[in-house]
């Protein structure tokens, strides 16, 4: 198996743009994460889903934030506009029944200037 | 709700050192406790997990966990540290019984083996 495939790995952008993530998770895992990455406030779960469905987006930060699942082997996370606070390493992750641990792709390192 | 809590951001030993990182939470339920590691530059991967199996957990590259539910500890052990060892190491919990598929992570400790 490939592991949890993330693009692009590295995206520069100016502020206002829009930026687009993509996940590919494990064939067979039933739940998908999406997690952020700063030095500031570590490890920050934004959003997951369940069988393609969202569980809980309480920690999106703002409603520039979205997030989807159209089927069960990709997921996008969409900045629109886009502001250098959301500068970070952003990781996607997926696992089987949930509670068992997860795999996570590489990420992505988002700067934003 | 759950929470954890990993005691010192950074930690140093010398190679072939013991490692210890620690790590308590806090959970209203039996906890799923894992810990990962994360070399630079890349995704967490996955040491080693408690299931409410056995109390001592073994993982990868010579590590191991015991579960302390009397001191809601999860400590992190490696009895002789290697150079490859050196990464950021994040402890995490999730409520074993509920399956909601939520972890929480702890702020990391990043480990510096000297030679």
């Amino acid at each position: 198996d490939a592991g949890v495939i993330q693009s692009p790995r590295h995206e520069v952008t100016e502020m206002g743009q829009e930026v687009t993530l993509r996940c590919k998770p494990i064939s067979g895992h039933d739940y998908l994460f999406w997690y952020r990455q700063t030095m500031m406030r570590g490890l920050e779960l934004l959003i997951y889903f369940n069988n393609n469905v969202p569980i809980d987006d309480s920690g999106m930060p703002e409603d520039r934030f979205s997030a989807k699942m159209p089927n069960a082997s990709f997921s996008t996370l969409k900045i629109q506009p886009s502001e250098p606070r959301d500068s970070a390493v952003y990781f996607c992750a997926s696992s089987l029944q949930g509670n068992y641990g997860y795999t996570f792709g590489s990420g992505t390192r988002l700067t934003v200037v | 709700a759950q929470s954890v809590t990993q005691l010192g951001s950074h930690v140093s030993v010398s190679e072939g050192a013991l490692v210890l990182l620690r790590c308590n939470y806090s959970s209203s339920v039996p906890p799923y406790l894992f810990w990962y590691v994360q070399y630079p530059n890349q995704g967490l991967q996955l040491l080693l997990k408690y299931t409410s199996a056995a109390t001592l957990v073994k993982g990868i590259n010579g590590f191991e966990a015991e579960f302390k539910k009397s001191e809601t500890s999860f400590h992190l052990t490696k009895p002789s540290a290697h150079m490859s060892d050196a990464a950021e190491y994040f402890c995490a919990v999730s409520p074993g019984s509920s399956n909601t598929g939520k972890l929480i992570f702890g702020q990391g400790t990043t480990l510096q083996v000297k030679p």
